[in-house]
Formats: C-alpha cells, structure tokens, sequence
C-alpha cells in the first residue's frame, strides 16, 4: 500500500524568507501525481500546486515551487518570500495512476513571524 | 459556482445517536469521498465512490455508511455516533482517472462533529 510521510510536524519561518517542507512516499507505481494542499485556520484545503511523475520538471506556481525526487520518492515543497497569510497546515499528497484515491501525509504546521 | 456544499458546518451528538452528513457538488464529478481529520493524523480515506451505484472503503469505514444513488450527492450515515468519531469531516470530489488527467479534489468546508 502506498504511504505518505510528512516528517515535520512543524516548521517556522521568517516573513520574506525561504522555507522548504519535506514529504517522502512509498509506492511500487511508476505513474502518479503528487499535491500539496494548504490548510488555513478557515479549514478549507486549498490546493497549492502538482506534480506529474512522468514529468522531469519541477512544478512552481508563483512562490512555490517543488522538488520532486522520482528515484528518491521525495516531494518537497519550497516557499520563497514568506507571506504571513501563509501560515497554515500542509499537506501532502498522493494519487497513483491505477486509483482515484488520494492518501494524504500527516501536515505540517508552518508558523510565519513578521 | 457552489462547488462542494457540506451540511451541517458544527453537530454534536450522543452516544449512540444516528446522524446523516450531507454532500453535494455540481460540478459533474463522478469521483466523490469522504475523509476524516484528527490532530497528528492527517488526512484518512472513510468510504468513496466513482459513480451512481458504485461505493467502496477507505481506510477506516467502520462505523459510517455511504450510497451513491445520484452522480451530484454522496451522504456519509454514522448509525450508532461514538466518541472515538469526534473529528472534522471533508467531502471532496473530483474527474475520474482517464478523463480529466492530474484532477485534483476539491473539498467541502468541512464538518465538525463532537461525540459526547
């Protein structure tokens, strides 16, 4: 069965700087999809930004950008000028080609200090 | 657009009560699903389906019922509420694979049940 590990319950980081939040998978699929989902104190999940695996290219949707390690089976998430409205949960998460489900990893708390 | 409508937003139950949680999305997905979230745990995958007529367990389906009988509305029962489904609900649907590729899932608001 695939996993999702999110290994940083919580991360902190200064406004206007860069922080990175790890999240490694295991699977046995070689085509699959990787988010991030963010989770403000509203509680809505809002999706930040996709990987395709059979795409080499980091995805980067503005501030956020990932590194995607296929051989690694790692997915990190980079945000770079650190907004306090960034302040929230986040998730990642997992989707193989052969299921519509998603498994999602633990979150991380990321605290943003002016 | 409405998107994924979750009712109620807050409930609190009894031991042993029954209770319906409601969702509905107008946006022709076919895959729809039930999650659960509770402190340290992310995430976890209650019951979902893939069309009218077609449901099937997640990771932890005890205690819940589902049935799919039309594309837009996908209720979650709890038959006999237990405090141990004290947490916070998300529906969230999306396109199947094969049609719409990378669809990602778009959530509800949430529920939060309190199970005294």
């Amino acid at each position: 069965a695939q996993t999702v590990t999110q290994s940083q319950p919580e991360m902190s980081v200064q406004e206007a700087e860069t922080v990175t939040l790890s999240c490694t998978y295991d699977t046995s699929e070689s085509d699959y999809y990787l988010f991030w989902y963010k989770q403000p104190p509203s509680r809505q999940m809002i999706l930040v930004i996709r990987q395709e695996a059979y795409k080499q290219q980091n995805a980067t949707e503005n501030r956020f950008s990932v590194n995607f390690q296929k051989a690694a089976k790692s997915f990190s998430l980079k945000i770079s000028d650190s907004q306090l409205g960034d302040a929230a949960m986040y998730f990642c998460a997992y989707r193989g080609d052969n299921t519509d489900k998603l498994i999602f990893g633990t979150g991380t708390r990321l605290q943003v200090f002016p | 657009n409405a998107g994924v409508t979750q009712t109620p937003k807050f409930q609190v139950l009894k031991t042993g009560q029954s209770m319906t949680l409601q969702c509905a999305q107008d946006m022709n997905h076919e895959y729809m699903s039930w999650y659960r979230q509770d402190p340290g745990m992310g995430l976890r995958l209650i019951h979902y389906s893939v069309g009218a007529g077609i449901t099937d367990q997640g990771e932890v389906p005890n205690g819940y019922n589902v049935s799919r009988s039309t594309t837009e509305d996908f209720p979650l029962r709890l038959l006999s509420a237990a405090p141990s489904q004290t947490s916070v609900y998300f529906c969230a649907s999306s396109y199947i694979r094969g049609r719409v590729y990378n669809s990602p899932l778009h959530f509800g608001n949430g529920t939060r049940l309190t199970v005294t």
